[in-house]
């Protein structure tokens, strides 16, 4: 079954530090893995996107990672800022026949002054 | 501005009472697609669109209905709304089904509420 599995579900750090989420799956066959931003009550904006050959990838201060062979992906985020609180959410497409577009629960972070 | 605009943002409703969600983008997308969101399960989708007269059934079609008669609209209609579809509903938009480059642009919520 095609999933994709976020940890941990919530963190709260303090403004100016750095954390790292994670994202784990088990979607076959892989096509590429992104991450969304999804601020309180908004929709969920693109961050990154990374495709099979691809281990780093960056946006500013969020660095996306991707190891296809333990099918695990990370995003981490350098000196934090109170506008990162947001979910953070891990989509995973699979293609096989029928394109699929499989969502994470997401990250809620929240960072405190 | 590339912009999704869906409305209404808040809708309270009484069970059976048939109601539209509209969403329309000004990107010329071809893919549009919708999808509900509750806690704990991250987003589902709806029902999508890969052009105009074109739909297929998501994960959860159950009591939902769509059309695409126009490239730039794709309604979410609720033809006898139950308190189970109490949901945030987000409509998605992209190039094609695989996101392109950019991934897809999500409109920014109906926060629909049926009692």
């Amino acid at each position: 079954k095609n999933q994709v599995e976020q940890s941990p579900q919530s963190l709260i750090i303090l403004e100016g530090k750095n954390c790292t989420l994670q994202c784990n799956y088990t979607v076959s066959p892989f096509s590429n893995l992104r991450w969304y931003k999804q601020d309180t009550g908004r929709g969920p904006v693109s961050l990154t996107i990374m495709t099979f050959s691809e281990n780093t990838k960056s946006n500013g201060r969020y660095t996306a990672t991707l190891d296809a062979d333990t099918k695990q992906s990370s995003l981490h985020i350098t000196a934090s800022q109170l506008s990162d609180s947001a979910s953070y959410i891990c989509v995973v497409s699979a293609t096989s026949g029928t394109y699929k577009y499989i969502f994470g629960t997401g990250t809620r972070l929240k960072v405190l002054a | 501005e590339a912009q999704v605009t869906q409305n209404p943002r808040y809708l309270i409703t009484v069970t059976g009472k048939k109601l539209t969600v509209t969403c329309s983008q000004n990107m010329n997308h071809e893919y549009m697609s919708w999808y509900r969101q509750d806690p704990g399960l991250g987003l589902r989708q709806i029902y999508y669109s890969m052009n105009v007269e074109v739909t297929d059934k998501g994960d959860v079609p159950e009591g939902y209905k769509v059309s695409r008669k126009e490239k730039r609209n794709f309604p979410l209609i609720l033809e006898s709304p139950s308190p189970n579809q109490t949901s945030l509903y987000f409509c998605a938009v992209a190039p094609d089904r695989l996101g392109g480059i950019g991934g897809y642009t999500f409109g920014s919520g109906t926060r629909l509420t049926v009692v």
